[in-house]
């Protein structure tokens, strides 16, 4: 199976600055007949299900907010929030969808300093 | 509007099994794959199951290997997952996803239900 593991497990950043969330797969999901990266991050507020972000590592969903970008290739990827927003408090997963059994990330608590 | 909303769960000893529903709607649900995903109580998420927009193709964690079944009729918008020999462990939050493109499995999932609460326990 691939392991996604995501760095650091909790974060806290003030509002406006930068949040950086790092994922390491434990082998390549790089199609590189395609060059697309089976990595997707998710969103998960409290009591709710998860939101799709970014998807093929660094394509954003429809309706995200363009402050979330991801980026990255291989088996090193990054989301980053370019300025936080209080509304961007949650748990953030990263996802492989490369190959079955599909693997999440241990996800990365952010919270407000 | 897109939305799924999962039903069934609820509580069941060990051993036992329970049917979980999905019901789609605002998209032509045979054109995609399907999948379940849980979470446990404050845990994280869990890959459970994939299904093919036909509904011929079907995957499995290693760990609801031979105790459940996915499956949907396309022709009723509705996916389910049939869960026999029920542990202790499979106790969750269990969610319905749509793969975000195709017919095929490997995409990221776009639309999620609420999800349903399936508890493990005698």
């Amino acid at each position: 199976d691939i392991v996604m593991t995501q760095s650091p497990d909790s974060l806290a950043v003030s509002l406006g600055e930068r949040a950086t969330i790092n994922c390491k797969s434990s082998q390549s999901v790089l199609d590189s007949s395609i060059n697309q990266n089976y990595v997707a991050w998710y969103q998960q507020r409290a009591g709710q299900p998860p939101r799709l972000l970014i998807y093929w590592a660094s394509s954003r969903e429809s309706g995200v907010p363009d402050r979330f970008s991801g980026s990255g290739s291989g088996t090193d990827f990054t989301l980053t929030i370019s300025s936080l927003q209080a509304e961007d408090v949650a748990v953030y997963y990263c996802q492989q969808y490369y190959t079955t059994p599909y693997t999440f990330g241990q996800g990365t608590k952010l919270e407000i300093k | 509007e897109l939305y799924l909303l999962e039903s069934g769960g609820g509580l069941v000893q060990p051993g036992g099994s329970l049917r979980l529903s999905c019901a789609a709607s605002g998209f032509t649900f045979r054109s995609y794959a399907m999948n379940w995903v849980r979470q446990a109580p404050g845990e994280g998420l869990e890959w459970v199951s994939a299904l093919s927009g036909s509904g011929g193709s079907t995957y499995y964690a290693d760990s609801v290997k031979g105790r459940f079944t996915i499956s949907r009729d396309n022709s009723k918008n509705t996916m389910w997952l049939q869960m026999n020999s029920l542990r202790a462990a499979d106790t969750a939050v269990y969610y319905c996803a749509k793969a975000r493109y195709g017919s095929g499995i490997n995409y990221a999932f776009d639309i999620w239900g609420q999800g349903t609460m399936v508890t493990v326990s005698s």
